[in-house]
Formats: structure tokens, C-alpha cells, sequence
């Protein structure tokens, strides 16, 4: 099993870009989520999923979007980036019926 | 909405010794999830102790323990006989048992072992 796996690992935007960061697990976990992790902080949740064709919004989803079309996938997308979304983003799952989530790797994000 | 508070942005302790991470968190639920996680530079995040709200004896694992204290909402993290390898950001999170089961997660606390 891989587990959660994001990509892209690292990636350098410009101010008004747009990407998608994708993720997903292959432990058939129905919950996945979203969150940043600003320089020295905590991990704030961006969006969650319950399961596929259901999502809804963390602390922080204003600049994000997100969709969940299958049980393996929960992309992130980012329309037009602003500086303020430099962070580390994680994705994270874990089955309904469990406690312990598993967090993919991450990826750095720098929008300049 | 559920907050988790972690009032020591950093600790330092020697090898071997023991040293206790602070966590406290507001919630109107009373049945729920608490946990520690653990980020060190590699930037994994790897779960470290769980404890249910409706169990009263507080979970151990090794060297690690937790002391619960659900009246005051109060869920700190004892790490005995440290090694240099505890050297971590550590994270307390909070999940609801039913409902929209979000994983909500402290400011964290980082920890530095020294030889």
C-alpha cells in the first residue's frame, strides 16, 4: 500500500496562477482532508470529505476549492494565487469507522 | 465550533528526563476524540497517543502518557525518559464522535531534546 500520496512535492507559482494539488490513498478511507501548515504553526483545515460527491468547508477554504468524484482522490484547487497562501499543504484520510488519520508527505507551495 | 489550545510555543529538556506538553480545548460535545501527533523535521505527521472522551483511565504507549482531565478540558502530553529522537513539533488535535467528524489541531509546541 502507498497510503495517502500528494503531488506535486514542491512547486513555485506566480501571483494570479492557478493549480491543483492532488492527493490520494489507496486504504479505500472514506474521510479525507485538506490542510495548510503556515511556518511555526498548526495545521489549519481547509476542506473535508465525508465521501465521494460530498464535501464542505474547514476554518479556511476562501481561495480553494475542492471536488471528490471517486473514493481515492480529494484534489485542491487554487485559483488565483496570492502570497498568502504560501504554506505546507497536507492531505490526510482515515476510515469512517477509525480514529487515526494518515497524513500524506506534503507539498510546499510559494507563490511569489 | 471545537478549539484546541497549546500555550507553550516551544520546550527544551535534557536527555532522560521527563517533560509535559500542555493541551486544552472547548467543546460543548461530550463524547470525542483527543490525540498527540508528532511532525519532526521530516515533516511526517505521525500519531503518537489517542484517548476516548467516555474512557476514564488515560492511555499510555511506551514512554508516553497522557493525563485527561474532561471537566477541565485539559488533555497533557508526559514523555519519560526522553531520547533525542522525541526532538519534534508536537500537536494535540480534537475530532467529535459523530457528526461532521472534523480533526481539528493546536497551534503545537516544539520540543527540543538535548544530549
Amino acid at each position: 500500500n502507498a497510503g495517502v500520496t500528494q503531488t506535486p512535492k514542491f512547486r513555485i507559482l506566480k501571483i494570479g496562477q492557478s493549480m491543483t494539488l492532488q492527493c490520494a490513498q489507496d486504504m479505500n478511507h472514506n474521510y479525507m482532508y485538506w490542510y495548510r501548515q503556515d511556518p511555526g504553526m498548526g495545521l489549519k483545515l481547509i476542506y473535508y470529505s465525508v465521501g465521494a460527491g460530498i464535501t464542505d468547508k474547514g476554518e479556511v477554504p476562501n481561495g480553494y476549492n475542492v471536488s471528490r468524484s471517486t473514493t481515492e482522490d480529494f484534489p485542491l484547487r487554487l485559483e488565483l494565487a496570492a502570497p498568502s497562501q504560501t504554506s505546507v499543504y497536507f492531505c490526510a484520510s482515515r476510515t469512517s469507522g477509525g480514529t487515526e488519520a494518515f497524513f500524506g508527505q506534503g507539498t510546499r507551495l510559494t507563490v511569489v | 465550533a471545537q478549539t484546541v489550545t497549546q500555550s507553550q510555543p516551544e520546550m527544551s529538556v535534557q536527555e532522560a528526563e521527563t517533560v509535559t506538553l500542555s493541551c486544552t480545548y472547548d467543546t460543548s460535545e461530550n463524547n470525542y476524540y483527543l490525540f498527540w501527533y508528532k511532525q519532526p523535521p521530516s515533516r511526517q505527521m505521525i500519531l503518537v497517543i489517542r484517548q476516548e472522551a467516555y474512557k476514564q483511565q488515560n492511555a499510555t504507549e511506551n514512554r508516553f502518557s497522557v493525563n485527561f482531565q474532561k471537566a477541565a478540558k485539559s488533555f497533557s502530553l508526559k514523555i519519560s525518559d526522553s531520547q533525542l529522537g522525541d526532538t519534534a513539533m508536537y500537536f494535540c488535535a480534537f475530532m467529535n464522535a459523530q457528526g461532521a467528524q472534523k480533526l481539528v489541531f493546536g497551534q503545537g509546541t516544539r520540543l527540543t531534546i538535548n544530549p
